[in-house]
């Protein structure tokens, strides 16, 4: 069974692009969720998808930030414009629709904003 | 809100020594209870989790953690330390009632000398 995918895994923009992350979850799972690490911080919950709905956006740093579940299987982040601040590693976790279920992570899109 | 302390940044052990990482929780109830793993380049590894019950648990690669509900405590022990075993261990919690996001320690990076 393929695990959660993540593209790219490295991306280096300029302040001021736009920059689309994309997350595949392990087929069947209908929970969604996008986390951030900041360099030297905790990793972070920005939002959870279940299906194509947005539960909880919460941890959305700004509306600088986008986030769609086309269809209820794959996700994309997008950051427009990017700034400074949004460089870190963008990890997403998918998991069942049973109560505590484990999420399991991509390995995670490295972002660089210079 | 729930938290999670991981006092420890960094630890260094000698292969084949014991191990143990600590961590702390703070939440109103008991909550659900991971430790993953990110080894270098890779993404997060779930180790072990504790739901309900026996409050030993059992991981992989031969990791364990213990549960204790008066110290709010979840901290992880292995044996004895391999030099794979060299990687950043987070501690984290979710809230029971639902399939919800999950909050992080800020990481333990162990380093494993010969």
């Amino acid at each position: 069974e393929a695990g959660v995918t993540q593209f790219p895994s490295h991306s280096v923009i300029e302040k001021g692009q736009t920059v689309t992350l994309r997350c595949d979850p392990i087929s069947g799972h209908d929970n969604l969720y996008w986390y951030r690490r900041v360099m030297g911080k905790e990793i972070k919950f920005l939002l959870h998808f279940v299906k194509e709905s947005k539960q909880d956006e919460s941890g959305m740093p700004n509306n600088r930030f986008l986030a769609e579940r086309t269809g209820g299987t794959y996700s994309t982040l997008k950051v427009q414009p990017a700034e400074l601040e949004d460089s870190g590693v963008y990890f997403c976790a998918s998991s069942l629709s049973r109560e505590g279920e484990t999420q399991y992570f991509g390995p995670g899109t490295r972002l660089l904003v210079l | 809100a729930q938290s999670v302390t991981q006092p420890d940044i960094h630890i260094t052990v000698s292969e084949g020594a014991s191990l143990e990482l600590r961590c702390n929780y703070s939440y109103g109830a008991t909550p659900y209870l991971f430790w993953y793993v990110q080894s270098p380049g890779q993404g997060l590894q779930l180790l072990l989790k504790y739901f309900s019950g026996d409050t030993l648990v059992q991981g992989i690669k031969g990791f364990e953690a213990e549960f204790k509900r008066s110290q709010s405590s979840f901290n992880l022990r292995k044996p004895s330390v391999h030099w794979s075993d060299a990687a950043e261990y987070f501690c984290a919690v979710g809230a029971r009632g639902g399939y919800q996001k999950v909050t992080f320690g800020i990481g333990t990076k162990l380093q494993v000398i010969p």
